[in-house]
């Protein structure tokens, strides 16, 4: 089955600088990578997805990357805000969309 | 964005009593939702799969006579944890799954239900 590593668990930056959260993933017929935001307590949150026909894609502050050939994704946000302080999670969906395998969570720290 | 909701958000019981959750698609047909268990500080890790109108598939590790799942309708899948254990204690999430306009599908998740066992 698929297995989904995210990197690192932690990450404290200061506010105003950016963030990277990476994820590799294992199955090559996985095609959909979304990334979720969850606060304590609170279910996850579609921050950005990205679909394995696109290397590249960018809402405002948040980008994601895809390199299907090494088989990792990335997250990208910048200028940070305190608000941006949560846990973030990669995960990777199978072509028949019946299984999404998460990551296993990055801890964002925005210090004002 | 598809809402999904879940009832309880918090339940608390006695160890050896059932509980049941339910998930609901409330805007959108769901044949397909999806169980989810999170320990604190944790990932999400996927329990089971519900199928309209078929039985759960289960992932390995889960024990399904424990943790009995019914997907009655496609709006409505409910997980019950049957004689449940402090152990059980964690944060159950549901989602369900939702067809893109453009193909693919999208998965929503619910608010989670916080089981608490004493």
């Amino acid at each position: 089955g698929e297995n989904v590593e995210q990197h690192p668990s932690t990450l404290s930056v200061q506010e105003g600088d950016s963030a990277v959260i990476k994820c590799t993933y294992s199955d090559s017929a996985s095609n959909y990578f979304p990334w979720y935001k969850q606060e304590l307590g609170k279910r996850p949150q579609l921050i950005i997805d990205i679909r394995s026909n696109v290397g590249e894609k960018k809402d405002q502050r948040i980008a994601v990357t895809l390199n299907k050939t090494a088989k990792h994704f990335s997250l990208h946000i910048t200028e940070t805000q305190p608000e941006d302080s949560a846990v973030y999670f990669c995960a990777a969906q199978n072509n028949a969309g019946n299984m999404l395998t998460f990551g296993g969570g990055t801890r964002l720290m925005v210090k004002p | 964005g598809a809402v999904v909701s879940q009832h309880p958000s918090w339940v608390i019981c006695k160890s050896g009593t059932s509980v049941k959750i339910e998930c609901r698609s409330l805007d959108f047909q769901a044949t397909t939702m999806f169980w989810y268990r999170q320990f604190p500080k944790q990932s999400l890790m996927l329990m089971a799969t519900s199928n309209e109108g078929s039985k759960a598939t289960y992932e390995q590790g889960v024990e399904k006579d424990k943790f009995l799942i019914n997907h009655a309708s496609l709006t409505l899948s409910t997980l019950t944890v049957t004689s449940a254990h402090p152990e059980d204690s964690s944060f159950y999430i549901c989602s369900a799954r939702d067809l893109l306009a453009g193909g693919g599908w999208e998965q929503y998740f619910g608010p989670g239900t916080r089981l608490t066992v004493t």
